[in-house]
């Protein structure tokens, strides 16, 4: 069945260093979306990538969505303490632009002033 | 504007006890989305709404599950004969239906004694 993978499980990273979450399934996606979710709160929608070797970038965020839409990655550059939070990758089966999000189990970031 | 909303916040019941959880998505959103969330993991899908047809239910667990969305509007989860493996954060989240970005509401702790 459908499968999504996320590494690392935890990052800690002392506040201006760069970070990293991989995300990874198990068959080919129709999109993918990332969020966030804050201790305490629920997730919230970060972006979406749909195309194949799509890359898009938010101030200091990347999202990068893999040639074969099997992997994603978001990169966080010069990390700050706000960006604190558990960050989840959620795909969408190949086939289907609506319904069903497989997400990941998310990175937890901790950023240490 | 108004974010999705959900009642009770919290939900402590006894083991075998029936329990409903309502959602209140943002107003005029067509899908409406039900997770659940153990602590350190990722939403994981229950079922999906586009109106008030349920168009996707491979998600729910068993048949003491259910879900209704009977006017297109506020949703209903149901657990029947609840069972402490239950216990859970239950969270909703709804959608224009296009690019259907998820807008997550706050969730129910639903705790089984």
């Amino acid at each position: 069945g459908q499968q999504v993978m996320q590494i690392p499980q935890y990052q800690h990273v002392q506040e201006g260093e760069d970070f990293t979450t991989y995300c990874n399934s198990s068959t080919t996606l129709s999109n993918i979306q990332w969020y966030k979710q804050r201790p305490g709160g629920h997730p919230v929608f970060l972006i979406q990538l749909v195309k194949s070797g799509e890359v898009k970038k938010q101030k200091r965020l990347t999202f990068q969505f893999g040639e074969a839409k099997k992997n994603s990655s978001l990169h966080i550059t010069a990390t700050q303490t706000t960006d604190v939070g558990t960050y989840f990758c959620a795909g969408r089966a190949r086939g289907s632009t609506l319904g069903r999000l497989y997400f990941g189990r998310g990175t937890q970031l901790t950023v240490w002033p | 504007g108004a974010g999705v909303s959900q009642s009770p916040r919290y939900k402590v019941t006894k083991r075998g006890q029936d329990v409903a959880l309502r959602c209140d998505p943002i107003s005029g959103h067509v899908s409406l989305y039900w997770y659940r969330q153990a602590l350190g993991q990722g939403p994981e899908f229950l079922t999906y709404f586009n109106y008030e047809a349920q168009q996707d239910k491979s998600g729910l667990p068993n048949d003491r599950f259910s879900a209704e969305r009977p006017e297109g509007s506020i949703s209903t989860l149901t657990i029947q004969r609840t069972e402490q493996r239950d216990s859970a954060m239950y969270r909703c989240a709804s959608g224009t239906g296009g690019a259907d970005t998820q807008y997550f509401g706050p969730g129910t702790r639903l705790t089984v004694l």
